[in-house]
């Protein structure tokens, strides 16, 4: 595997449902971040960890839950959640070094549908 | 906050045409600037990018100059193909640190043969 891989890439459930979508990260990268893409809006941005510690949440409702437990995977658990999180998903990486340009890769996406 | 405003399409363009999509920026200090293209059902892909004013960046016939003065960082390729249909996407970068991007809408281009 090369570059940013995420799993599911398609996810259908219900509200009450508990799910986890995966992302990995093959570049040796120590940043992480999740975003939201959504029709007709500009892509959201979510959760950001850097060398694993979450820096950024950017008031994302409770129901959705990030984990990172090192620096290649980034996971994002979701319970209870409403038809208007239908979205894609996306992961993305980068190397943080301070004062460089944030450069960053980003993964196929998981496209949610909630029922 | 940061903004980024770009042309929402769809635009539509014959096979060899010219291309420009507008991008304008609002931010606080003096942001990196990136074009990002998506395939569909692909994620977003890296096309080409600029740190400082007056810096060109390039890649596969596209280009964008960051304007200090108009804010702006507007793509352009002199002859599109069928293949360069996608979705892109303006964004730019505050600061170098693990920073998330803020992105514009997006332009549909649809290239026709």
């Amino acid at each position: 595997e090369t570059g940013v891989t995420q799993t599911p890439r398609h996810l259908v459930m219900g509200m009450t449902n508990k799910k986890s979508l995966k992302c990995e990260q093959h570049l040796g990268h120590n940043a992480m971040y999740w975003y939201k893409q959504s029709a007709k809006k500009p892509l959201e941005l979510m959760f950001v960890y850097s060398l694993e510690e979450r820096v950024e949440n950017n008031s994302v409702p409770s129901r959705f839950s990030p984990e990172c437990p090192n620096s290649s995977h980034l996971f994002l658990h979701l319970h209870t959640l409403q038809p208007e999180d239908s979205a894609l998903y996306l992961c993305a990486s980068s190397q943080f070094i301070s004062g460089s340009l944030n450069e960053q890769f980003f993964g196929p996406g998981t496209r949610l549908t909630v029922l | 906050g940061d903004s980024v405003t770009q042309m929402e399409g769809p635009v539509t363009l014959s096979e060899e045409a010219f291309l420009t999509i507008n991008c304008t920026y609002t931010a606080t200090g003096y942001p990196s600037l990136f074009w990002y293209v998506q395939y569909p059902g692909e994620g977003l892909q890296l096309l080409l990018k600029a740190t400082k004013a007056d810096d060109k960046g390039s890649n596969k016939g596209f280009e964008a100059t960051y304007r200090k003065e108009t804010t702006s960082f507007h793509l352009e390729k002199g002859s599109v193909q069928v293949s360069d249909s996608a979705v892109y996407f303006c964004a730019l970068s505050e600061g170098g640190g693990a920073d998330g991007l803020t992105f514009g809408k997006g332009t549909h281009l649809i290239i026709q043969p």
